[in-house]
């Protein structure tokens, strides 16, 4: 099935403590990006990739960071939690990184807390 | 620099009714415009989307969005609300200035439908 995948789904953690967060596609995509969604703001883009290896800041970047060493794969990194990055975080996917046409795929969502 | 609104936080609607949950954008040059779904604990669910051609555009579980370019909208519609249909709608807008597929999202739209 086609699908994109994170984990965990659920997470409370302490402040300070670095955590990653997975996400995997199964499409063969290029393009890959990182949201949170806070009540009332909507979903905010946090960094993205348009291939192996090619990273790029979004428009909520601080706090975070990312890699892409394969295609699959595209962990979002916390080296240092704070409360203010209690969020829901979605990944998604798409099969071309540009053009604009393209529909992007979601993941199932990861809730996390920072106490 | 694009933007998207969703003036309504809230949308209720007897089952059975006609829905619209409104969307208007600002983007240079052509908009691409989606919508998807969000249903309690879920990811997003990719609804449907414009590009280019015909103004009324059809997607799934019955809904349909009219683009409208003069009144640069491009509000979502169903002729007959379902209980079912209760979820969170977010409009998005392609954001055209880093040559990526980035989407830049409304804050979203509760749908409520009363049985």
């Amino acid at each position: 099935e086609a699908q994109v995948t994170q984990n965990p789904r659920y997470l409370i953690t302490v402040t300070g403590k670095k955590l990653t967060v997975t996400c995997s596609q199964n499409m063969n995509h290029e393009y890959m990006s990182w949201y949170r969604q806070d009540p009332g703001l909507g979903l905010r883009q946090i960094y993205y990739s348009m291939n192996v290896e090619v990273t790029d800041k979004g428009d909520v970047p601080e706090g975070y960071k990312v890699s892409r060493k394969e295609k699959r794969n595209f962990p979002l990194i916390l080296e240092s939690p704070s409360p203010n990055q209690t969020s829901l975080y979605f990944c998604a996917s798409s099969l071309f990184a540009s053009g604009g046409q393209d529909t992007q795929y979601f993941g199932p969502g990861t809730r996390l807390t920072v106490l | 620099a694009q933007s998207v609104a969703q003036p309504e936080d809230q949308v209720n609607v007897a089952e059975g009714n006609p829905l619209t949950v409104k969307c208007t954008y600002s983007v240079s040059g052509n908009p691409y415009l989606f919508w998807y779904v969000q249903y309690p604990n879920r990811g997003l669910q990719f609804l449907l989307k414009y590009i280019t051609g015909d103004n009324l555009v059809k997607g799934s579980y019955g809904f349909e969005a009219e683009f409208n370019k003069s009144q640069t909208s491009f509000h979502l519609k169903k002729p007959s609300a379902l209980v079912s249909d209760s979820a969170l709608y977010f409009c998005a807008v392609r954001a055209l200035q880093t040559g990526a597929n980035n989407l830049f999202f409304g804050t979203g739209t509760r749908l409520t439908v009363i049985p």
